[in-house]
C-alpha cells in the first residue's frame, strides 16, 4: 500500500517505551485542537482533543498537552504497541467556536522497534 | 471504521475526463467536509457543508471542482477537465455542530490522473 509518511520527519521508540509526539500550531485564536493518527491508505482516525481552557488532557495510555503561550501542542503515548506505528497529525479549528475547517500540521511517523 | 463511507477507494483516470467522488457521512451529522492529501502532507481543507448548505469554500477549490450536497445526506465531489495535479487522496469527514465536536474522516478516495 502507499506511504503518507514520505518525506516526514520519524520518532522511532522501542516498544514498551513511552512515546512524545510534539506539534507547532500556527493561529494564536484557535481554541480546538485534535491529534489524529493515521495508518497507510487509511483516513485520518481520532484520538484526543483538547480546548484552550485546558493544558492537559487524559484519554486511554494518551496525554496531551497544551501550552498556549508557546503555540505548542504535544501527544504523549504510554507504553508503545507496534500498533502504534503510523503517522500522527495534530490539527487547529481556527474559527472559535465555529465548528469548521482544520488546519493540519506537519505529520511525524512513528516507528515503533520490536 | 468511523461509519463515514467513501466511494470509490480508488480512481485512476486520463487527463481531462470528469470524475464524481461520493461521501456518506455518519447518518445524524449535519456537517460535512471534504479535505484533500498529497503524499507527505496533512490535509487541506477545500470545502463543507451544513446540512445542503455549502458554507466555505477553499481557494483551492478550482472552477473545475464542484461539491453538492442535495439532500443534506450524502455528498459528490465532482472534478472536471482532470490534471495530473489532481492525483491526491481525498477525503470526506463528518460532524454533529455543537460547542466542541470532532470531525471524523472516511477511508478516502485515491485519484490518480495519467
Amino acid at each position: 500500500g502507499e506511504s503518507v509518511g514520505l518525506h516526514l520527519p520519524t520518532l522511532s521508540v522501542q516498544e514498551g517505551d513511552n512515546s512524545i509526539i510534539n506539534c507547532a500550531y500556527s493561529n494564536s485564536a484557535s481554541d480546538y485542537f485534535i491529534w489524529y493518527k493515521q495508518e497507510s491508505g487509511k483516513g485520518p482516525q481520532f484520538i484526543i482533543d483538547i480546548r484552550s481552557n485546558m493544558d492537559k488532557r487524559q484519554g486511554q495510555r494518551v496525554t496531551v498537552l497544551l501550552n498556549k503561550t508557546v503555540k505548542h501542542l504535544s501527544l504523549q503515548i504510554a507504553a508503545t504497541q507496534p500498533g502504534d506505528s503510523a503517522v500522527y497529525f495534530c490539527a487547529e479549528e481556527p474559527n472559535t467556536g465555529a465548528n469548521s475547517k482544520l488546519t493540519f500540521g506537519k505529520g511525524i511517523t512513528l516507528s515503533v522497534r520490536p | 471504521d468511523t461509519g463515514v463511507s467513501q466511494d470509490p477507494r480508488h480512481k485512476i483516470t486520463k487527463r481531462g475526463q470528469n470524475v464524481t467522488f461520493r461521501c456518506d457521512p455518519i447518518s445524524e451529522h449535519n456537517r460535512l467536509y471534504w479535505y484533500r492529501q498529497t503524499l507527505g502532507q496533512g490535509p487541506e481543507f477545500l470545502t463543507y457543508f451544513q446540512n445542503e448548505a455549502q458554507l466555505e469554500k477553499s481557494r483551492l477549490l478550482s472552477d473545475r471542482f464542484s461539491a453538492e450536497r442535495p439532500k443534506g445526506s450524502f455528498s459528490t465531489l465532482e472534478i472536471q477537465r482532470t490534471e495530473q495535479g489532481d492525483s491526491a487522496m481525498y477525503l470526506c469527514a463528518s460532524s454533529l455542530v455543537k460547542h466542541t465536536d470532532t470531525q471524523y474522516f472516511g477511508p478516502g478516495t485515491r485519484l490518480t490522473v495519467l
